[in-house]
């Protein structure tokens, strides 16, 4: 079934720019008609969904990030990847991958990753 | 301050139900029956239990119900065991290709 990882530095200063990968395995990161979220959670509290892409790059994201957002996608290397600029403190939090939300499952968000904790500190 | 309202805490006892509220606004929960629910245990990344409102994903039990009213969507879980004593989280679309969640509720089983 299909599985996915994330991966990049557990530590950013801030002011730079925060970036994240999630790998896809099991399946093709083109097949069907799915989309792929970054979602995060600071530590104690809440989910927040950053964004989503779909395979031909088409992008949407959440309005109070969207200024410091890039989301994109590799097909050829089966993964999408994040940038987060200008990072703060405030961006400290365990960032997640998912799939979704898309109507082929009542866009909502079905299979997630383990998840990769970001620090932004000096 | 997360976009949908939960309560921070709920509980029931072992084999009782308990519902979980999570409300929002006629620009997301209301407008929409594009409502989801996720468990998620300590340390681990959330699992989706309940989409489109009132529809379980293949393998989530059937004590696991959602349901909607105006705009506060609900989640119920009845013959309450130990195991489900994590968090969960709701999630609705909010229009303009923008996705919310709640803040999220810690369930006791007593």
């Amino acid at each position: 079934q299909v599985q996915l990882q994330e991966s990049g530095p557990g530590l950013v200063k801030p002011s730079q720019t925060l970036s994240l990968t999630c790998t896809v395995s099991g399946g093709s990161i083109s097949s069907g008609t799915y989309y792929w979220s970054w979602i995060r959670q600071p530590a104690g509290k809440g989910l927040e969904w950053i964004g989503r892409v779909f395979t031909t790059g088409s992008t949407n994201y959440t309005p109070s990030l969207k200024s410091r957002v890039t989301i994109s996608v590799d097909t050829s290397k089966n993964l999408f990847s994040l940038k987060l600029s200008s990072v703060t403190a405030a961006d400290t939090a365990m960032y997640y991958c998912a799939r979704g939300p898309g109507a082929d499952r009542g866009f909502a968000f079905d299979i997630w990753g383990q998840g990769t904790m970001v620090t932004v500190s000096s | 301050q997360s976009a949908l309202t939960q309560p921070p805490s709920a509980s029931g006892s072992l084999g009782q139900s308990v519902t979980i509220s999570c409300t929002g606004t006629s620009n997301d929960v209301g407008g929409y029956d594009y409502v989801s629910w996720y468990q998620q245990h300590p340390g681990k990344a959330p699992k989706l239990v309940i989409y489109e409102v009132t529809k379980r994903p293949s393998g989530v039990p059937d004590r696991f119900s959602g349901s909607k009213s105006d705009n506060t969507a609900s989640l119920t879980v009845s013959g309450l065991q130990a195991e489900d004593e994590v968090d969960y989280y709701c999630s609705s679309y909010a229009g303009s290709n923008n996705w919310v969640f709640g803040g999220g509720t810690k369930l006791t089983v007593l």
